[in-house]
């Protein structure tokens, strides 16, 4: 069974800090990939990066950044200097050999100016 | 590329009806689609996996009569829900994968209602 773990459910920052938002996975596949989605209040799935478990390189995108650690089972989010267009649902997912996305419960990260 | 469409972006209907929603590979070929559900601040869950050509495999839970899907083709897919209740209320949301891929490109949902 596979299993993710989003533990900060709402945090709240000023816009221009630092946000980490926290991912935790379970999993017995040896491959597996690991991705990040953002949901705006419009509801659709902005996808924002894929991890397949064989890649621990840590990965920049601009602000964003992802930091991937297998002996921890984590792949938590960064998002540098934050901006109020930030404000969103976050979802940590895995997938493994089955195919399945399971989705983590997901954080609400407000932005204030 | 690997655009997925959604039909309605929104529904109300009363209480007793049936709703179909559609979802559309744009443009390339998908072996599964896979639909969810979210209901309001909580997380997306699987209702069902369908390849095309045979019949959707259901999550514990889902009733298999109330949701019907159907995936014809390699590019659409449906989810009937019928005799709809207020506890139907809820965004449903597709994605369509193919078998070669881990990654699934989702659509940008259906938000019904049911009076």
């Amino acid at each position: 069974a596979q299993k993710v773990t989003q533990a900060q459910t709402e945090i709240s920052v000023v816009e221009k800090e630092d946000v980490t938002l926290d991912c935790v996975y379970e999993t017995r596949d040896t491959t597996y990939y690991l991705f990040w989605y953002k949901q705006p209040p419009s509801g659709e799935l902005v996808f924002l990066i894929r991890r397949n478990s064989f890649d621990e390189q840590n990965e920049i995108s601009g602000r964003y950044s992802w930091n991937f650690q297998k002996s921890t089972s984590s792949f938590n989010f960064t998002i540098t200097a934050s901006q109020v267009v930030d404000s969103a649902v976050y979802f940590c997912a895995l997938t493994g050999s089955a195919r399945q996305l399971t989705f983590g419960s997901g954080t609400q990260l407000t932005v204030l100016p | 590329g690997a655009v997925v469409s959604q039909h309605p972006s929104w529904v109300i209907c009363k209480s007793g009806t049936s709703v179909k929603i559609e979802c559309r590979s744009l443009d390339f070929q998908a072996t599964t689609m896979f639909w969810y559900r979210q209901f309001p601040k909580q997380s997306l869950m699987l209702m069902a996996t369908s390849n095309e050509g045979s019949k959707a495999t259901y999550e514990q839970g889902v009733e298999k009569d109330k949701f019907l899907i159907n995936h014809a083709s390699l590019t659409l897919s449906t989810l009937t829900v019928t005799s709809a209740h207020p506890e139907d209320s809820s965004f449903y949301i597709c994605s369509a994968t193919h078998f070669r891929d881990h990654e699934q490109f989702f659509g940008p949902g259906t938000r019904l209602t049911v009076l």
